[in-house]
């Protein structure tokens, strides 16, 4: 099975920085993925890393280290719409179905 | 515009009353998937399909299931819906032409069954 751990809930002010981690257990890893999702709403594709590192996308950064099992996101200069929930997927290998596995998510909470 | 829709958006079901939710993507991609999203347990896969007549089982499928005649439609089928199958659902397309292979979401169905 495939365990994905992400903190519950986070608070925030806005203009700051903040760090979501995520940590995972997985065979066959393929890759992580990070959503956002509104209340209510779908989720919307962040970020990608297949490879150890550092990858940037204008406010946001979302790093991977396949050796410990690793990722977090980072969000910069936080606004109040970033309050949302933040989801962290990792794709497994299965006889080359594109499954992803999804932690329970963290809620993000952008403080004045 | 490149797109995942889902219908109905909202539905409120008696138990053991036959549904269909469906899902149609505009986007030619080979892969679709369901999840349903609870309070505490995140989104879990309920079934997916790697092409045209090829599906699976995820890790939720009892009391469901999915066909996929044509490549755009991947509709989720309740033949004898229960109150734990209240939920939100979404489904997903995704190709190795898009990036990663990231998901798109279709937009979601909250379904409350009494």
């Amino acid at each position: 099975g495939q365990n994905i751990d992400q903190p519950t809930e986070m608070t925030a002010t806005e203009g700051a920085i903040v760090q979501i981690n995520c940590t995972y257990q997985t065979s066959g890893f393929n890759g992580l993925f990070w959503y956002q999702q509104h209340a209510g709403e779908a989720p919307t594709f962040l970020s990608y890393n297949v490879l150890d590192g550092l990858e940037e996308k204008g406010r946001f950064s979302s790093f991977l280290s396949r050796s410990k099992g690793y990722s977090y996101l980072l969000l910069k200069e936080l606004q109040m719409k970033d309050s949302a929930s933040y989801l962290c997927a990792v794709r497994v290998d299965q006889t080359g179905a594109n499954n992803l596995f999804f932690g329970t998510g963290t809620r993000l909470t952008v403080i004045p | 515009e490149a797109q995942v829709t889902q219908n109905p958006r909202y539905l409120i079901t008696v138990t053991g009353k036959k549904l269909t939710v469906t899902c149609s993507q505009n986007m030619n991609h080979e892969y679709m998937s369901w999840y349903r999203q609870d309070p505490g347990l995140g989104l879990r896969q309920i079934y997916y399909s790697m092409n045209v007549e090829v599906t699976d089982k995820g890790d939720v499928p009892e009391g469901y299931k999915v066909s996929r005649k044509e490549k755009r439609n991947f509709p989720l089928i309740l033949e004898s819906p229960s109150p734990n199958q209240t939920s939100l659902y979404f489904c997903a397309s995704s190709s190795p032409r898009q990036g990663g292979w990231g998901y798109t979401f279709g937009s979601g169905t909250r379904l409350t069954v009494v």
